[in-house]
């Protein structure tokens, strides 16, 4: 049973590039959501997706947006890259009605110089 | 607003201790409180509490949660070297769905 798996590994992009983050959620998940921890911080939201839609989004700016196709898969892209999006990106799945059970990717280290 | 404070934010012990870490709440309608260890990248799963299930244990790990003052602790008795890493507490935020607000961490350095 595959677990929540993200890609790539590591980018390093430079000020004002666009990147595109992946996402694979674990088996019968049907939900994905994305947060952003930098270095010595906990996870911050940025946003959730349930059936292709964004249903509710965190205090991040519109060049963070976000994308899930009909296999639940998703896509986090951000555009016009600040050296603060520097950080861990993490994506977490889960079903719609056990929203405490989130399982966590490993996460994308994006490196913005 | 909601938040999440924890509390030491790092810590270094050596093996064999105790070690007591805390996290404080204050979110609307709270439901759950939920641990995770952050070893290397991804977030893994500890405990759940809930107003049903005040206290968890497994193994070396326990915790508790008291609603009354909206804290919840996690204790590690005879800690190890493995145990080494930060550890998360988040609480759902209601009405956000599967929306978790995340405490800052403790860093948990554990030498031989």
């Amino acid at each position: 049973d595959a677990g929540v798996t993200q890609s790539p590994t590591h980018l390093i992009k430079t000020r004002g590039q666009q990147v595109t983050l992946r996402c694979s959620p674990k088996s019968g998940h049907d939900t994905v959501s994305w947060y952003q921890q930098a270095l010595g911080q906990g996870p911050q939201f940025i946003f959730q997706y349930y059936e292709e839609e964004e249903r509710q989004r965190g205090n991040f700016p519109d060049r963070f947006s976000g994308h899930q196709f009909p296999n639940y898969s998703s896509e986090l892209n951000v555009n016009a890259l600040l050296l603060g999006d520097s950080a861990l990106y993490l994506c977490a799945s889960s079903l719609v009605f056990r929203e405490n059970e989130q399982y966590f990717g490993p996460g994308t280290r994006l490196t913005v110089t | 607003e909601d938040k999440v404070v924890q509390s030491p934010l790092s810590l270094v012990v050596h093996e064999g201790d105790t070690v007591t870490l805390n996290c404080s709440y204050e979110v609307t309608n709270f439901r759950s409180l939920l641990w995770y260890k952050q070893e290397k990248k991804a977030p893994t799963f500890l405990f759940m509490l809930t107003s049903s299930g005040i206290e968890k244990k497994s193994g070396r790990l326990s915790s508790i949660l008291d609603k009354k003052e909206l804290f919840s602790i996690l204790n590690i008795t005879a800690t190890q070297t493995g145990d080494s890493a930060i550890y998360l507490c988040a609480v759902p935020i209601s009405g956000g769905y599967n929306k978790l607000i995340f405490g800052a961490g403790t860093r948990l350095a554990v030498h031989p």
